[in-house]
């Protein structure tokens, strides 16, 4: 089983900043690495798969770089309704895993 | 646009089975992968199996000796069993559609294990 370690688990900022998230995988999962946002109460919302490639109406300020092993979300501008918790997740073998989520809270 | 809802008992008692339904609007079944997925609260989110409309299926080795998922494509809707539950099954069980990541997702249900 592929093991996600997403860093840091809580980063702390505030609106206009640009957010840093990084995704490590225990062994390469070529370019099928996907990123989700999750809000209080709610389900996740796909962002990112294919490691870059912005799901339908997801803002351009949401980029997504890397394969292999190590991959990076980038929020280049923040907004208020960005801050939630990411996750990062691999379809490259089964079973597909998760990382353990970085919160994205405001500072 | 395509909208999924699960639906099932929101409380399971130790070894019996769990068993959920999520109904897909909007859209044929029959022509993606579907997928089960569940968050223990707190925790991370982990990925149950998965199952296309012709029925062929992948589950978690973690899992697949209790789970088991089907199709019904006359109903537009997919099911899981998970059975001989415990206390580690509780979690907020979720259901999505799989083209290459996981979107649209339900809104999700709370299962409780509890005698």
């Amino acid at each position: 089983e592929i093991v996600l370690t997403q860093s840091p688990a809580t980063l702390s900022l505030s609106p206009g900043e640009r957010a840093t998230l990084s995704c490590r995988a225990s062994q390469s999962v070529s370019s099928y690495l996907v990123w989700y946002q999750q809000k209080p109460g709610q389900a996740p919302r796909l962002l990112i798969y294919d490691a870059s490639n912005r799901a339908t109406g997801i803002p351009a300020r949401f980029s997504g770089s890397g394969s292999g092993t190590d991959f990076t979300l980038t929020i280049s501008r923040l907004e208020p309704e960005d801050f939630a918790v990411y996750y990062c997740q691999h379809r490259s073998s089964w079973p597909y895993t998760f990382g353990q989520g970085t919160k994205l809270e405001i500072k | 646009q395509v909208q999924l809802q699960e639906s099932g008992p929101g409380l399971v008692k130790p070894s019996e089975t769990l068993s959920l339904t999520c109904t897909v609007s909007g859209g044929s079944i029959s022509s993606y992968y579907w997928t089960w997925i569940r968050q223990p609260a707190g925790k991370r989110l982990e990925w149950i199996g998965r199952i296309y409309g012709s029925g062929d299926t992948a589950y978690n080795p973690s899992l697949k000796s209790r789970v088991t998922m089907s199709v019904d494509t006359s109903k537009n809707q997919f099911s899981l069993k998970l059975r001989s539950v415990t206390v580690a099954d509780t979690a907020v069980y979720y259901c999505a559609r799989d083209p290459g990541g996981f979107d649209p997702w339900g809104q999700g249900t709370l299962v409780t294990v509890s005698s």
